[in-house]
């Protein structure tokens, strides 16, 4: 089993639709957790953190955390043909410092 | 510059070769990472300084990887005797002391072995 596990995608989307993507996780004892975006030829770029159990909201962006579930997710409304990327899910591993990545989710935004 | 600045962006060799990929952090930035990323693929953690020190060096692929960071600034990965499974985008990204999972991303060097 994959330490941070992600559907690669695509996922396709209307413009002005909510756009759900999925990470889930197998080390319970991970306390912290981000998404990063990639554009397609670019570096990652970080858009959110969350830290507790349930839902953080930052713009159009909300992130949602289940630990009991061991699983993380991140919602954007209103989807955008700019928010077209790949979404990476990042789970803080046993050693604080060290990000674990998933494969990524890439989010296609039809206009 | 302002972000992490990695070069060369973009590296040809032939299989066998020695390579030195070079990242210079955000000035300020304690730790530094260097992950790698192929076709597709997520992020691979390679290692990680904290300082000029690498407590975890536990993601090097093999004894031909190496890395160091001198004046907890710049850094240098190495790969001696490159083979093709060794081609991908190498990214550097540091942090500040508070900054958690907050990693600010290089734009890569792009290994090509032939």
């Amino acid at each position: 089993q994959k330490e941070v596990e992600q559907n690669s995608g695509p996922l396709s989307v209307p413009e002005g639709a909510i756009a759900s993507l999925n990470c889930t996780y197998s080390d319970r004892v991970s306390q912290s957790f981000f998404w990063y975006r990639q554009y397609s030829g670019k570096s990652p770029e970080l858009i959110m953190s969350i830290y507790s159990n349930g839902d953080k909201e930052d713009g159009r962006f909300t992130a949602q955390l289940n630990k009991a579930s061991q699983y993380v997710s991140l919602l954007i409304r209103d989807s955008q043909p700019s928010d077209s990327a790949t979404y990476l899910c990042a789970v803080e591993g046993r050693s604080s410092y060290k990000l674990i990545f998933g494969s990524g989710t890439r989010l296609l935004v039809r206009p | 510059g302002a972000g992490v600045s990695q070069s060369p962006s973009n590296k040809v060799t032939e299989k066998g070769k020695d390579v030195e990929l070079r990242c210079d952090p955000i000035s300020g930035h304690t730790a530094l990472y260097w992950y790698r990323q192929s076709l597709g693929q997520g992020l691979e953690f390679l290692i990680y300084f904290q300082g000029n020190s690498a407590p975890d060096k536990s993601g090097l692929p093999s004894d031909r990887f190496s890395a160091e960071r001198t004046g907890g600034s710049v850094s240098t990965l190495t790969i001696q005797r490159t083979q093709q499974e060794d081609s991908a985008v190498y990214l550097c990204a540091s942090s500040s002391p508070s900054g958690g999972g907050e990693l600010f991303f290089g734009e890569g060097s792009r290994l090509t072995v032939l």
